[in-house]
């Protein structure tokens, strides 16, 4: 079974610039979640979205966006980059949105320079 | 907001030593309760998980975690690591409807000697 995808697994961008992570689910599941790892600390949530909807955001600036699509993957957008924005970004599906386990993709690891 | 204390951050045991990881909560309602492992250069997963019922929860690989509501407390155990237990140990909480995802802690880096 296919687990979590996520591409690209690392990408390199210049502060200022704009990126688009992509992920597709586990199949049969509805639901993604979106998280920021940076190094030495726990994910952080993003967001999360369940049927193309917007069911909850974390603490992050407008600069952040994402959508679900009618397959059920997701795109996590991200303008304006600042060298803050440097981490590992993790996807998380689950069959829904309520509380449930998720399972987690490898990840993409975007750097900013 | 709920938040999620790990104590140890580094950790370091030999083989067959027992095992105990610290994490507390902070959140006055109904909470669900993880622990995801990373191991080197793979994808966090799930090793175990508590959501109601029996608070002594059994998961993968011989871990196991107890609930204990008046201490806000899910501590990891393991009677008996291996080298391969070698990994990062992330304690999580959703709370709610689970809508606000799951916020970890900072995790605790595991090694095992041989």
């Amino acid at each position: 079974d296919a687990g979590v995808t996520q591409s690209p697994t690392h990408l390199i961008k210049t502060r200022g610039q704009h990126v688009t992570l992509r992920c597709s689910p586990i199949s049969g599941h509805k639901s993604v979640s979106w998280y920021q790892q940076v190094l030495g600390q726990g994910p952080q949530f993003i967001f999360q979205y369940y049927e193309k909807e917007e069911r909850g955001r974390g603490n992050f600036p407008d600069r952040f966006s994402a959508r679900q699509f009618p397959n059920y993957s997701s795109e996590l957008n991200v303008n304006a980059l600042l060298l803050g924005d440097s981490a590992l970004y993790l996807c998380a599906s689950s069959v829904w949105d309520g509380n449930t386990e998720a399972f987690f993709g490898q990840g993409t690891r975007l750097t900013v320079v | 907001a709920q938040s999620v204390s790990q104590h140890n951050h580094h950790v370091i045991l030999s083989e067959a030593a027992s095992l105990e990881l610290g994490c507390n909560y902070s959140y006055g309602g109904t909470v669900n309760l993880f622990w995801y492992v990373q191991y080197p250069g793979q994808h966090l997963q799930l090793l175990l998980k508590y959501f109601s019922g029996d608070p002594l929860v059994k998961g993968i690989k011989g871990f196991e975690a107890e609930f204990i509501k008046s201490k806000f407390s899910f501590n990891l155990r393991k009677p008996s690591v291996q080298w391969s237990d070698t990994a990062e140990y992330f304690c999580a909480v959703s709370a709610g409807g689970g809508a606000d995802g799951l916020t970890f802690g900072k995790g605790t880096h595991l090694i095992i000697q041989p």
